[in-house]
This record gives C-alpha cells, sequence and structure tokens, in this order.
C-alpha cells in the first residue's frame, strides 16, 4: 500500500522521559512535516523537511529534534517530556507543489 | 496574516445537504483545501481548489471560492451519517521560507436521523 505511516500509533509514557517517533512515506514525495493536534483539535505545523534539509522549524522548542535520515523518513525525538507535550502528532508528505498526505498519527500521553 | 476561521459544530438531519464556511486572511495562497477527519483517525483529503477558480464540483462534494472575501465554502450534498466527522479547511502558501499548510480551527459536522 502507497501511504504515509507513522509508529507508534499510542504512546504513553512519564514526564522527563525521552521517546521518539518514526514515519516513513512511500509515495515519492520530496517534502514531509510533522503537524500536533492539541486536545481542542487544533492542528499546528511543527517542522518541514524537502529532500533531507530542514525548511520550516516553527519555534517549537528545542526539546524536539527532527531527524531526516533519506527523503523517505522524518522522525521526530522529544527530549525530557512534558506535560503539555501530551497530544496527537501526524506526520505528512506531498510533492513540491501538491496536497499533503497525512499517517494516521501518534497518540501521546505523558502520566 | 495566517488566520483560518470555521464555526465549530454544525448539525443536519440525514439526506440534507450540509455547508462548511471557512474564512481565510492570507491573500497569496495557492490552493485552499478540506480534509476529513473521523474520531480516532488520520486526516483524509477530500478535495482541493486552486485560488484561480471559483468552483469545483466531485460527486456530492462542492467548493465555492470567493477570493475577494476570502471565503471558502464546502457544500455535501445528500448528506449521510458515514459524514460525520471534523472537517478542516486549509491554506497552501509556497513561499521562499517554506511551503506550508495553514488550517482552520475544525468544523464537527453532526448527521442525525
Amino acid at each position: 500500500d502507497t501511504a504515509v505511516s507513522q509508529t507508534p500509533k499510542y504512546l504513553v509514557t512519564q514526564m522527563g522521559n525521552d521517546k521518539s517517533i518514526k514515519c516513513e512515506q512511500n509515495l515519492g514525495h520530496d517534502t514531509m512535516y510533522w503537524y500536533k493536534q492539541d486536545s481542542k483539535k487544533f492542528l499546528k505545523i511543527m517542522f518541514s523537511y524537502n529532500n533531507k534539509e530542514l525548511i520550516i522549524n516553527e519555534t517549537v522548542p528545542n526539546r524536539f529534534s527532527p531527524k531526516s535520515p533519506d527523503k523517505a523518513h522524518l522522525n521526530l525525538h522529544i527530549n525530557s517530556l512534558e506535560l503539555g507535550d501530551s497530544a496527537v502528532y501526524f506526520c505528512a508528505s506531498s510533492p513540491n507543489d501538491g496536497p499533503q498526505h497525512f499517517g494516521d498519527g501518534t497518540r501521546l500521553s505523558i502520566l | 496574516g495566517e488566520d483560518v476561521e470555521q464555526s465549530l459544530f454544525l448539525s443536519v438531519r440525514e439526506g440534507d445537504s450540509s455547508v462548511i464556511n471557512c474564512t481565510y486572511t492570507d491573500s497569496s495562497s495557492t490552493y485552499l483545501y478540506w480534509y476529513k477527519q473521523e474520531p480516532g483517525a488520520g486526516l483524509q483529503l477530500l478535495t482541493y481548489i486552486f485560488s484561480n477558480m471559483d468552483m469545483k464540483q466531485d460527486q456530492r462534494l462542492t467548493v465555492l471560492l470567493n477570493k475577494k472575501d476570502k471565503h471558502l465554502s464546502l457544500r455535501i450534498a445528500d448528506t449521510q451519517t458515514g459524514d460525520s466527522a471534523i472537517y478542516f479547511c486549509a491554506e497552501f502558501i509556497l513561499t521562499g521560507g517554506g511551503n506550508k499548510l495553514t488550517f482552520g480551527t475544525g468544523t464537527q459536522l453532526k448527521v442525525e436521523l
């Protein structure tokens, strides 16, 4: 199946821990993104990468570090998790000027 | 500005038409999109319209764009219970600083029998 896939789907962890979310797309897109959806369903872009290069960083705390080993992967590592990091994190990909296709989301809960 | 506004809730009866409205502020938008999010699921691309178009129809979906007023709407004909979801409009902006989508606040559509 051609898709954007992210793992894990659910992530429950304690405050202060470090965790990673992985994302892969097999659509051949050049650009990948991370979005955060808060408890009120508001979606906001965090990062975008084009061909492994960081293009957008929307004033996200530096505890969040994206890494793109190749243009089909964009992983998100989060250090020292805080309660306010609880949210759904969506990965997406797109061609340079085309519509974005989203993964199913990772539901992060901080205890 | 990058504010994209939508009404929060819409309730319709099955079989009626639904109209979901969206206003945006950035006139440099090149595309405007509609996404659907069902409970616990990701975002599904429904349709999109180029900024130089006024209307686009795709089966039960009709998108209207009034660029002068920066107003976008999504009409769903013969609304079904399976259409119950949150609908997001989003504007796509091509910039030298990176292309991105700015999402609206989302409209929760509830379809009643």
